[in-house]
């Protein structure tokens, strides 16, 4: 079972939409959760850690469920700008990150 | 620019050849990682380094693949006898242990092999 699993998509949604996606992980024993925007052939970008009582950053929700182990993240007004890939990812103390295999994102004007 | 820095870009060889990729991290970041990463796929982890340690190394990754950090600060990926499938964006990361670990990502270094 991979450790870390998404949706691949696509989601195509119009602007000013909200979108969510989803992450599950396999490994109880992980400690840290983030989520990552990557856009066409570049590098990964942190957009946000996800802490356990959840988090908002401007447009952005993240949320953790421990019980169900799985990660959220929400996009309300979306903007065209936030067309890219969104890649969830968990970390254990001492151990590499694990990446989901991303969940592509089109804002439709 | 104090970000990780990855060398070269791109780098196209031919099959059977050697490549090898350099890697500088943020200069207080203790941590070192190499993925790899395909069209579609997620970034997948293939060793890490904390300090000079090479301290995990995928199960997936050949004995053609070795890394190295010898004074704990810049980093190589050397692939020996490069193959068509090991054409792929090389990722370095880096990051700085303790309770708020995050990792940065380098720009990549894509490889493709002919």
């Amino acid at each position: 079972r991979k450790e870390v699993e998404q949706d691949p998509g696509p989601f195509n949604v119009p602007e000013g939409a909200t979108v969510a996606f989803n992450c599950t992980y396999s490994n109880s024993a992980s400690q840290s959760f983030f989520w990552y925007r990557q856009d066409c052939r570049k590098e990964p970008k942190l957009l946000m850690s996800v802490y356990s009582s959840g988090n908002e950053d401007g447009r952005f929700t993240a949320q953790l469920n421990r019980a169900s182990q799985y990660i959220s993240l929400l996009i309300r007004d979306s903007k065209l700008s936030d067309s890219a890939t969104y890649l969830c990812a968990v970390n254990r103390a001492g151990n590499q990150f694990y990446f989901g295999t991303g969940t592509s994102l089109t804002v439709i004007p | 620019d104090t970000g990780v820095s990855q060398n070269p870009r791109h780098k196209i060889t031919k099959r059977g050849q050697n490549v090898t990729f350099r890697c500088d991290p943020i200069s207080e970041h203790n941590r070192l990682y190499w993925y790899r990463q395909t069209l579609g796929q997620g970034p997948e982890f293939l060793t890490y380094f904390q300090n000079e340690a090479q301290l995990e190394k995928s199960r997936l990754l050949s004995d053609r693949f070795s890394a190295e950090r010898p004074k704990g600060s810049f980093s190589t990926l050397e692939i020996q006898r490069t193959e068509q499938g090991d054409s792929a964006m090389y990722l370095c990361a880096s990051s700085l242990t303790g309770s708020a670990e995050k990792l940065f990502f380098g720009s990549g270094t894509q490889l493709s092999v002919l």
